[in-house]
Formats: C-alpha cells, structure tokens, sequence
C-alpha cells in the first residue's frame, strides 16, 4: 500500500470557522491531490499540487486554499467553513500525470454544524 | 461539459458475471480507470486502459472503444468481498480525472 496518511480522520467543526486538513506521503510522489466525495457525485478535484510550491486550481476550489511546503505534505485549508463543505474529502498522490495511477489516503469526514 | 454515466446500482449472483458499463463525454481522452470502493473506505486501483481492447486482469477485464466513448469492467466468478462501488475515471486533455458518480454493487449469495 502508498504510505499516504491523512489528519484528522474525522473531525465537526462549526460554521465560519477556520479548518486545516494535513495530508502526509512517503512515496515521495510528485503530484499530490485534494478531493472531496459527496453522495451522488464522483470525485470532484479541489486543487492538486505538481511540486513543492507549486499548485493549481480543481473544479470545485472555491473555498478551499493549498500548500505544499515540502513534498511529503499537501495542506487543504477551508477558510471560513460553511454547510456545504460538510463532505468526505480524500487525498491522492501520483508518481506522474499520464498514465500513472493515484493512491488515495484513507480519507477525512468532515461535518461542518 | 464533461460527464460519465455508469448505472447507480446493479445487483449480482454470488460466482455469477456482472459487466458494469460506463460512457463518457469529455474534453479529450488520456486513458480511463477503474476504481474498487468499499464502504467508508477510500479507492483503490483495479485497472488503466487506453488503447481499445480487453484488459484482463484475473477475475477482472476491463474494455475500452475510444470511437464510441465507452468501457466496461467484467466481473466473474462473483465473490461476496466484491461487494464495493466501482468508479470509472477519465483523464482529460488537461490529464485530470474526471470521475463517475461509481456503480454499487451487491453481491447476494
């Protein structure tokens, strides 16, 4: 298995409140990847990352910020949480972008009151 | 716009064959996946094609026609632990996925 490891598992926060998502790699993949899983929905992107400080925009990133400080961490920070991001959201990270397949973490579930 | 369409739920025969279909309409073709999702789990790779044909893989094959925007992932010898979501990704002329809502799949003995 991709040693990929997310943090928190689970965690419910309140609306407006600032909440920060840590996703941790040891395979040493260049791109690494936010998702969020809805029931009814595929996976949507929220942003992705193609190296150490350098990242871009998913079809759903409004909300959302990144960072990625060193290879093994990609940061998913939700600002000012709102109901609507109450969602599963999982991280996945891929040796490179043709071709190669993503590994996802185990997931965080995030309830937002 | 983009979409692929797979069927929300399909119910099977232990030791049984399912094919689950996808289509797909997006904005250039780089390969499609297969994904195995378990409940409260997270995805996990089952198979990549992009060049037209069958993939055979044990008791999973997966097909693909580029020309008609098509797969399906065939599943055989049906065992209760293939009870799971499959979802079925496309990546795009910018190489993002583009995902399917997944098939549900239950497994009756």
């Amino acid at each position: 298995d991709a040693g990929i490891t997310q943090s928190p598992r689970h965690k419910v926060t309140e609306t407006g409140t600032p909440v920060t998502l840590r996703c941790h790699q040891t395979e040493n993949h260049r791109y690494m990847y936010w998702y969020r899983q809805d029931p009814g929905h595929g996976l949507r992107l929220i942003h992705y990352s193609y190296g150490v400080k350098d990242t871009d925009k998913g079809e759903v990133s409004d909300g959302y910020s990144v960072s990625r400080s060193k290879t093994e961490d990609f940061l998913l920070t939700l600002e000012s949480a709102t109901s609507s991001q109450t969602s599963v959201y999982f991280c996945a990270i891929s040796e490179g972008q043709s071709s190669y397949e993503q590994y996802f973490g185990p997931g965080t579930r995030l309830t937002v009151t | 716009g983009q979409n692929i369409d797979q069927p929300t739920e399909m119910t099977a025969t232990e030791g049984a064959i399912v094919q689950i279909n996808c289509t797909y309409q997006t904005s250039g073709f780089n390969g499609l996946f297969w994904y195995q999702q378990h409940a409260g789990e997270a995805p996990t790779f089952l198979s990549y094609n992009v060049l037209d044909g069958l993939e055979e893989k044990g008791r999973f094959s997966s097909f693909l026609s580029r020309s008609k925007g098509y797969s399906y992932l065939l599943l055989k010898e049906l065992q209760m632990k293939d009870s799971a979501s499959y979802l079925c990704a496309v990546r795009d002329s910018n190489y993002q996925l583009i995902w399917g809502a997944g098939t549900k799949l239950i497994i009756k003995p």
